[in-house]
């Protein structure tokens, strides 16, 4: 069956500390992989996306994201934490082969200290 | 531009009530969606359309009728709600590539709350 887990339901970081976010996915094939946040209340925005290609994927925001194939993970990262990325953030997974929906992991809510 | 736009912001309505939920996108996408979001949990698909058609429902109640009036806009008509269907509804837009996911972009949202 396909899955997206995102294993770590909270983090607490402090601002200036590094973040990785972990996401793992179960699926038939190398899926297309997105990362989205969503600050309390607001939509969800577009972080980054890997397609293909490199696998070391750059974002918006400074995060950064890295497939893994042979470890079904694409976790994100940010080397310094702001305030701002204080939020909750998805991992999402879509095939390649045909039109379908996206499939949400159940998400991260990050919560950054002074 | 990569805005998707959603009135209202907040929305309040009884059990009676008709109201109705909008969406509009210039990105010239040909696929919308419309998703329900609970607190603390992740986005539920609803609707899907491409082309102006409707090509996805999840099973949603009769109560959630959707409208794709042209290919910028999108509504949800909303009509003897429940009170379980208070919820944050998101709705996207895509190209709707053949045979393949691609990006979507999400709006702001709309804050329901049923009374």
């Amino acid at each position: 069956a396909q899955s997206v887990t995102q294993p770590d339901i909270h983090i607490t970081v402090s601002e200036g500390a590094s973040l990785e976010l972990r996401c793992n996915y179960s699926y038939g094939a190398t899926p297309y992989l997105f990362w989205y946040v969503q600050s309390p209340g607001q939509g969800l925005q577009l972080l980054l996306k890997y397609f293909s290609g490199d696998t070391l994927v750059q974002g918006i925001k400074g995060f950064e994201a890295e497939f893994k194939r042979s470890q079904s993970s694409f976790n994100l990262r940010k080397p310094s934490v702001h305030w701002s990325d204080a939020a909750e953030y998805f991992c999402a997974v879509g095939p390649t082969d045909s039109w379908g929906k996206l499939q949400f992991g159940a998400g991260t809510q990050v919560v950054v200290t002074p | 531009d990569t805005e998707v736009t959603q009135t209202p912001k907040h929305l309040v309505m009884g059990m009676t009530n008709k109201k109705s939920l909008k969406c509009e996108q210039h990105m010239g996408h040909r696929a919308m969606y419309w998703y329900k979001q609970k607190a603390k949990k992740p986005p539920e698909l609803m609707f899907v359309y491409s082309y102006e058609k409707l090509s996805i429902n999840e099973s949603v109640p009769s109560r959630f009728s959707p409208e794709c009036p042209n290919s910028s806009l999108l509504n949800l008509h909303l009509h003897a709600l429940q009170p379980e269907d208070s919820a944050l509804y998101l709705c996207a837009s895509s190209r709707p590539l053949a045979g393949s996911t691609d990006t979507q972009y999400f709006g702001p949202g709309t804050r329901l709350t049923v009374l």
